[in-house]
């Protein structure tokens, strides 16, 4: 099956400073990336995503690039704020499959 | 807005019983829905995808007979733990797809078994 590496799993950045979160995941089959955002008790919330024949997409201050060759994919924040902080998850879908296939997440930590 | 609900947000019930968690799709007719279950301080965890009219597709190591889902109509697919033990206690969170193989989650269920 699928296996999702995710790194760091704890992220701390300086208000402002941009951070970056990589996955890494095995199935070269795989075609659909999305990114999670989940605060505390709450549910995950989809921030971007990207398709297997897209090299990257930039939506405000979030991006994700994706190199299917080496089989990585990474979520950018730009210009972070406090409320960045959350625990963000990366997944992976396999074509013409349905199960989605969850990175370990990271939390991440904006301090003003 | 949300797009998928689920009832109840958060449970508390003894050991030895059973739970029933309601899972929603709001604006859309779901033929599949997953079911997650997310421990503190860990990722979501798939334990079944819920089929409409048909059974459940378990992922390895869930128990089917402890796990139950129900997938009766296009917009309501439930989860039953059955003997329900402090083990169970987790967040349990249901998701629909769309036909651009985006999900979107429930607000999450939150069991604690005394």
């Amino acid at each position: 099956g699928e296996n999702v590496e995710q790194h760091p799993s704890t992220l701390s950045v300086q208000e402002g400073d941009s951070a970056v979160i990589k996955c890494t995941y095995s199935d070269s089959a795989s075609n659909y990336f999305p990114w999670y955002k989940q605060e505390l008790g709450k549910r995950p919330q989809l921030i971007i995503d990207i398709r297997s024949n897209v090299g990257e997409k930039k939506d405000q201050r979030i991006a994700v690039t994706l190199n299917k060759t080496a089989k990585h994919f990474s979520l950018h924040i730009t210009e972070t704020q406090p409320e960045d902080s959350a625990v963000y998850f990366c997944a992976v879908l396999k074509a013409a499959g349905n199960k989605l296939t969850f990175g370990g997440g990271t939390r991440v930590l904006v301090k003003p | 807005g949300a797009v998928v609900s689920q009832h109840p947000s958060w449970v508390i019930c003894k050991s030895g019983t059973s739970v029933k968690i309601e899972c929603r799709s709001l604006d859309f007719q779901a033929t599949t829905m997953f079911w997650y279950r997310q421990f503190p301080k860990q990722s979501l965890m798939l334990m079944a995808t819920s089929n409409e009219g048909s059974k459940a597709t378990y992922e390895q190591g869930v128990e089917k007979d402890k796990f139950l889902i129900n997938h009766a109509s296009l917009t309501l697919s439930t989860l039953t733990v059955t003997s329900a033990h402090p083990e169970d206690s987790s967040f349990y969170i249901c998701s629909r797809r769309e036909t651009t193989d985006t999900q979107y989650f429930g607000p999450g269920t939150r069991l604690t078994v005394l």
